[in-house]
């Protein structure tokens, strides 16, 4: 089975600087799905990037960009020019790209505070 | 376009109760979850669904049972509820044709008591 791990439960980063948010994974499977998801105070799960393994690539959406390391299995995102909006809980999430694998695997998360 | 709907957003019920968290989407999507989430394990999968009439367990089923009589409903049974059953519990959606993207409702905070 697959397993997401997110080794920093808390992180703290000054506003306007850049932080990065650390996950790893285990599988057997060389095609995949990986997710940043986003979670405010207000509970609401926010697809914040993803990657399909097959694509060398790293993905960027704005600010927000991942370091995929295939062969480490390794998910890290990083935020840059950190704002007080980026404040909440970060899960990363893995997906098998198997027919009819439906299902994401959730790491801990990771608590990020912004300081202004 | 109201998506993915889940009530109630707060339940408070007592130990042994049976309560039913709602779960509603409006855009005919295959795949409906379940998801608890807890402080130091992230959201596990509870119970999914594949289609109308099609469930299957996730991780952590024991104490939930799930139905799903039409496509847009997957309610989420606790039939004796236990403090441990404490948790934010996530309903999600995706449609098989669609891509990766999954979409979450808002969630309902369930505290057993």
């Amino acid at each position: 089975a697959q397993t997401v791990t997110q080794s920093q439960p808390e992180m703290s980063v000054q506003e306007a600087e850049t932080v990065t948010l650390s996950c790893t994974y285990d599988t057997s499977e060389s095609d995949y799905y990986l997710f940043w998801y986003k979670q405010p105070p207000s509970r609401q799960m926010i697809l914040v990037i993803r990657q399909e393994a097959y694509k060398q690539q790293n993905a960027t959406e704005n600010r927000f960009s991942v370091n995929f390391q295939k062969a480490a299995k390794s998910f890290s995102l990083k935020i840059s020019d950190s704002q007080l909006g980026d404040a909440a809980m970060y899960f990363c999430a893995y997906r098998s790209a198997l027919q009819g694998a439906q299902k994401l695997v959730f790491g801990q998360g990771t608590r990020l505070t912004i300081n202004p | 376009d109201a998506g993915i709907t889940q009530s109630p957003r707060y339940k408070i019920t007592e130990t042994g109760r049976q309560v039913t968290l709602m779960c509603h989407q409006t855009w005919s999507h295959s795949y409906m979850f379940w998801y608890r989430q807890d402080l130091g394990h992230g959201l596990r999968l509870i119970y999914y669904s594949a289609a109308a009439d099609i469930t299957d367990k996730g991780e952590v089923p024991d104490g939930y049972v799930v139905s799903r009589s039409k496509t847009e409903n997957f309610p989420l049974t606790l039939e004796s509820a236990t403090r441990s059953q404490t948790s934010v519990y996530f309903c999600a959606s995706r449609n098989r044709d669609r891509g990766p993207g999954y979409t979450f409702g808002s969630g309902t905070r369930l505290t057993v008591v």
